[in-house]
């Protein structure tokens, strides 16, 4: 069963666009939201984190928005660059039981210049 | 700092070798884990280790055992590699529950 589900898997953007990557999760005890960005032959590294008590966190031309009543999260990337592209995987964990995060299975982003 | 360091970045297993993927950190955290990431599928959790000495299951768990000796180290262990064993394996560490996990470079394991 797949806790979180990530769409689309993959997405082509050109420079300048907005880059959208949605997530879903049905476990509404989760309570901690990161996003990670992986380089092709790099581990995955954390890009922004949000929690549950705000519906927006923003850093540069990155941005989560959360709808707590929807249980769906999404990273929007601004004036996307072509350095943006990268495979990005959104995740989810409870504070309360497994602090463990589970992961989406990633999107796919290609910047076009 | 060095961060999470695993060796080997690549190998070659034939079916029903045994290896270890070795992974350290140099960060002190207490946490520590193990994933396989193959295409289109995400971060599979193997273990995981919540200190020296205590480890514990993950989602996709066969095939594969851990130990935890120290803080620092967390070896995987393949005893009777299997061509589904082909994957990325990435280990990873966090300084708490909740917070920033930082990831090796990964091994690019093939069973053959």
């Amino acid at each position: 069963q797949q806790q979180v589900k990530q769409s689309p898997q993959s997405l082509i953007v050109q420079k300048g666009g907005i880059s959208i990557i949605n997530c879903a999760y049905e476990n509404t005890a989760f309570d901690y939201f990161p996003w990670y960005q992986q380089f092709p032959g790099k581990g995955p590294a954390l890009l922004i984190a949000i929690r549950p008590d705000v519906s927006e966190k923003k850093e540069g031309r990155f941005t989560i928005s959360f709808n707590k009543s929807a249980k769906q999260f999404s990273l929007h990337i601004m004036d996307s660059q072509p350095g943006d592209s990268a495979t990005y995987f959104c995740a989810a964990s409870i504070k309360g039981g497994s602090y463990i995060p589970t992961f989406g299975r990633g999107t796919s982003l290609i910047v076009h210049p | 700092n060095a961060g999470v360091t695993q060796t080997p970045k690549f190998r070659i297993l034939k079916i029903g070798q045994s290896m270890t993927l070795q992974c350290t950190q140099d960060m002190n955290h207490n946490y520590m884990y193990w994933y396989r990431q193959d295409p289109g599928m995400g971060l599979k959790l193997i273990y995981y280790s919540v200190g020296a000495g205590i480890t514990d299951k993950g989602e996709v768990p066969n095939g594969y055992n851990v130990s935890r000796s120290t803080t620092e180290d967390f070896p995987l262990r393949l005893e009777l590699a299997a061509p589904s064993q082909t994957s990325v394996y990435f280990c990873a560490s966090s300084p708490k529950l909740q917070a920033e996990a930082f990831f090796g470079q990964g091994t690019r394991l093939t069973v053959v």
